[in-house]
């Protein structure tokens, strides 16, 4: 039981290249979220999914897409990566409800150049 | 609209001293609070979690957290600090919404000195 996974741990990227962040949960959640993780800012919800072909908007989401094929993974892609972007990317799982908890991945960082 | 405040951005403690942490919150509603901990370069373990049951939340790591309506605080605590309690601290809370969609605060790093 792996519980939440995110590939690549680090990358480092120039301005304008793309990438995609995977997440992937053995859990059986329906509820999938990406974070992003600034100093001083706690952490932001970029995108979240509901359940499998679902995707919605979180507090920050400009400059990002996401896709969620399958229950289990939740991907964030980065189509044209600028240097505001440099953070590091925390995905996490759960069953949705407020009073639930959410189970976090142990993140990646990521640095555009 | 729900949000959190946490008061500190740094506290030191020496180990064996006790450990609070300050959080205050803003809610239209009765809100779902939590308490994460970030170790060093890992993801976010949740710590406690408040959800209209007790007012005072034990959690893990002898860590627990009381929930004062009339104060809106959700301020952490323990009796004595360990070493490895050295971490950033998180305040959450739900948003209210049905996806259960978190807000969280700037954090709180917490030092222990020998």
């Amino acid at each position: 039981n792996a519980g939440v996974t995110q590939t690549p741990k680090f990358r480092v990227l120039k301005t304008g290249q793309s990438m995609t962040l995977l997440c992937a949960q053995d859990m059986n959640h329906e509820y999938m979220y990406w974070y992003r993780q600034d100093p001083g800012m706690g952490l932001r919800l970029i995108h979240y999914s509901v359940g499998e072909g679902t995707t919605a908007k979180g507090e920050v989401p400009d400059g990002y897409n996401v896709s969620r094929l399958k229950k289990q993974n939740f991907l964030l892609g980065l189509e044209s990566a600028a240097p505001s972007q440099t953070s590091v990317y925390f995905c996490a799982s759960g069953r949705g409800f407020s009073t639930d908890t959410q189970y976090f991945g142990p993140g990646t960082r990521l640095t555009v150049l | 609209a729900q949000s959190v405040t946490q008061l500190d951005s740094h506290v030191s403690v020496s180990e064996g001293t006790p450990v609070l942490l300050r959080c205050n919150y803003s809610s239209s509603y009765s809100p779902s609070l939590f308490w994460y901990v970030q170790h060093p370069n890992k993801g976010l373990q949740l710590l406690l979690k408040y959800t209209s049951a007790a007012t005072l939340v034990k959690g893990i790591n002898g860590f627990e957290a009381e929930f004062k309506k009339s104060e809106t605080s959700f301020h952490l605590t323990k009796p004595s600090a360990h070493m490895s309690d050295a971490a950033e601290y998180f305040c959450v809370v739900s948003d209210g919404g049905s996806q259960g969609n978190l807000i969280f605060g700037k954090g709180t790093k917490l030092s222990v000195k020998p």
